[in-house]
């Protein structure tokens, strides 16, 4: 069945420093959501990319969709300690249902 | 936040004792879903309803059943609880026209089996 690989697991970053995590699919997508994750927490919602080479900001989120559409990105410039969780990519089966990435968990160091 | 309820949101159980999850919603929300969230394998979906009565099996769905008898209430049955199903349960609600939109999440119920 799909399958998406989401890397890294882990992150450690200095606050101000840069957060990229990656998801890969070896299959063509027909869209690609993300959600954040508090410790805690519950998934919520961020963006979802549908089109070959899309890139969409929110503030110091940058999102893409690859032009093959079989990766994304996820990009947080000068990470700030609200930013901490866990960044999930989700993504559309063959039978019409999420799969989730493993996430990838920022982690701020003290 | 959506109007999502879990209950209860903790809940230790013993081996063998049937379990089950209630998820409330109060967006008359179309879809609903139940998931399960383990350290390194992100969410996992085990069921599914796309209207009342209207259900269907996620990833992994073995060991699990559901019903929706009304729109707002999603339940989810461990008829003999195992070790393996300790967990944090997640119930998600979309409204959308398709299966994959957006998915609003009650705030999860951690279960422990003993």
């Amino acid at each position: 069945g799909q399958q998406v690989m989401q890397i890294p697991q882990y992150q450690h970053v200095q606050e101000g420093e840069d957060f990229t995590t990656y998801c890969n699919s070896s299959t063509t997508l027909s869209n690609i959501q993300w959600y954040k994750q508090r410790p805690g927490g519950h998934p919520v919602f961020l963006i979802q990319l549908v089109k070959s080479g899309e890139v969409k900001k929110q503030k110091r989120l940058t999102f893409q969709f690859g032009e093959a559409k079989k990766n994304s990105s996820l990009h947080i410039t000068a990470t700030q300690t609200t930013d901490v969780g866990t960044y999930f990519c989700a993504v559309m089966d063959s039978n019409y249902q999420l799969i989730w990435g493993a996430g990838t968990k920022l982690i701020i160091k003290p | 936040d959506a109007g999502i309820t879990q209950s209860p949101r903790h809940k230790v159980t013993e081996t063998g004792t049937p379990v089950t999850l209630r998820c409330h919603q109060t967006e008359n929300h179309r879809y609903m879903y139940w998931y399960r969230q383990d350290p390194g394998h992100g969410l996992r979906l085990i069921h599914y309803s796309y209207g009342v009565k209207d259900t269907d099996k996620g990833e992994v769905s073995d060991g699990y059943s559901v019903s929706r008898s009304k729109t707002e209430d999603f339940l989810l049955t461990l008829e003999s609880a195992t070790s393996s199903q300790t967990s944090v349960y997640f119930c998600a609600i979309s409204g959308g026209l398709l299966l994959t939109d957006t998915q609003y999440f009650g705030p999860g119920t951690r279960l422990t089996v003993l």
